[in-house]
C-alpha cells in the first residue's frame, strides 16, 4: 500500500517547455487535489477533481491543466512552463471517513520544479 | 474568496516551553479544520483536527481550540521537544462537498534546546 506517490520527485525546466506531473493513489480515494507551496505563501490549491470524471479550478489555475484519467490517477500538466512556476508541487487524495473518524488528506512526497 | 490567516509565520521557544499558533477564517460555512505539520523536505501530516461542534480537542502534548463566533482556530503544543520543530499549518474546509482546504500561510516553530 504505497498511498499517494507523485513522479518526478524533481525536474528543471526551460522557459516554454511542457510537462506533466504524475500522481496515483490506491487508497480507492474519490478526490484528488493539486496544491503549490511556495515560501511564505502556505500551500495553494491549484485544480481538484470531487470525482472521476470531474475537475475543477482552484486558487492558481492559471497555466495548468489537469486530467483525473481515471479513479487512480490525476495529472498536472503544465504547457508552457514559466519561472513563476517554480514551486514545490504536492498531490493529495481524500476518503470520505465514517463519522467519528479522522478525515484527511493524505499527501504525496511532492515534486520540486525548477523552471530557468 | 475564501481566507485563512495564520499567526505567528515564526516562533521560537525553549524546550519544555509552551507553543501557540493562532489561525482565522473568513468563510463561516466552514466546519472543519485540521492542522498539519511538515518537516524540513517531507510531506505534510496531519496531527490533530477539530469540527464546529466542539470547541476543545486534545492529543497528548496536543490542544486545537475553536471559537465559531469569531472564526479563529488555535493549536496549543506544551512541553515542547526539539523534534516539534517544524513547519505547521492550518487549514479551513467545509466537511461535504468538494472537502477542498485552504490553507494557512505556515508556522516555522524552532524549539530551541
Amino acid at each position: 500500500n504505497a498511498g499517494v506517490t507523485q513522479t518526478p520527485k524533481f525536474q528543471v525546466l526551460k522557459t516554454g517547455q511542457s510537462m506533466t506531473l504524475q500522481c496515483a493513489q490506491d487508497m480507492n480515494h474519490n478526490s484528488m487535489y493539486w496544491y503549490r507551496q511556495d515560501p511564505g505563501m502556505g500551500l495553494r490549491l491549484i485544480y481538484y477533481s470531487a470525482s472521476e470524471g470531474t475537475t475543477d479550478k482552484g486558487e492558481v489555475p492559471n497555466g495548468y491543466n489537469v486530467s483525473r484519467l481515471n479513479k487512480r490517477e490525476f495529472s498536472l500538466r503544465l504547457e508552457s512552463a514559466a519561472p513563476s512556476q517554480t514551486s514545490v508541487y504536492f498531490c493529495a487524495s481524500y476518503t470520505h471517513g465514517r463519522t467519528g473518524e479522522n478525515y484527511g488528506y493524505t499527501f504525496g512526497s511532492g515534486t520540486r520544479l525548477t523552471v530557468v | 474568496g475564501e481566507n485563512v490567516e495564520q499567526h505567528p509565520s515564526t516562533l521560537s521557544v525553549q524546550e519544555g516551553d509552551s507553543a501557540v499558533i493562532k489561525c482565522t477564517y473568513s468563510d463561516s460555512a466552514s466546519n472543519y479544520f485540521p492542522w498539519y505539520k511538515q518537516e524540513l523536505g517531507k510531506r505534510p501530516q496531519l496531527i490533530i483536527d477539530i469540527r464546529s461542534n466542539v470547541g476543545e480537542k486534545k492529543d497528548q502534548r496536543i490542544a486545537v481550540t475553536l471559537n465559531k463566533t469569531a472564526k479563529h482556530f488555535s493549536l496549543h503544543i506544551t512541553e515542547t521537544q526539539p523534534e516539534d520543530s517544524a513547519v505547521y499549518f492550518c487549514a479551513a474546509s467545509k466537511a461535504s462537498g468538494t472537502y477542498k482546504y485552504i490553507f494557512g500561510t505556515g508556522t516555522r516553530l524552532k524549539v530551541l534546546a
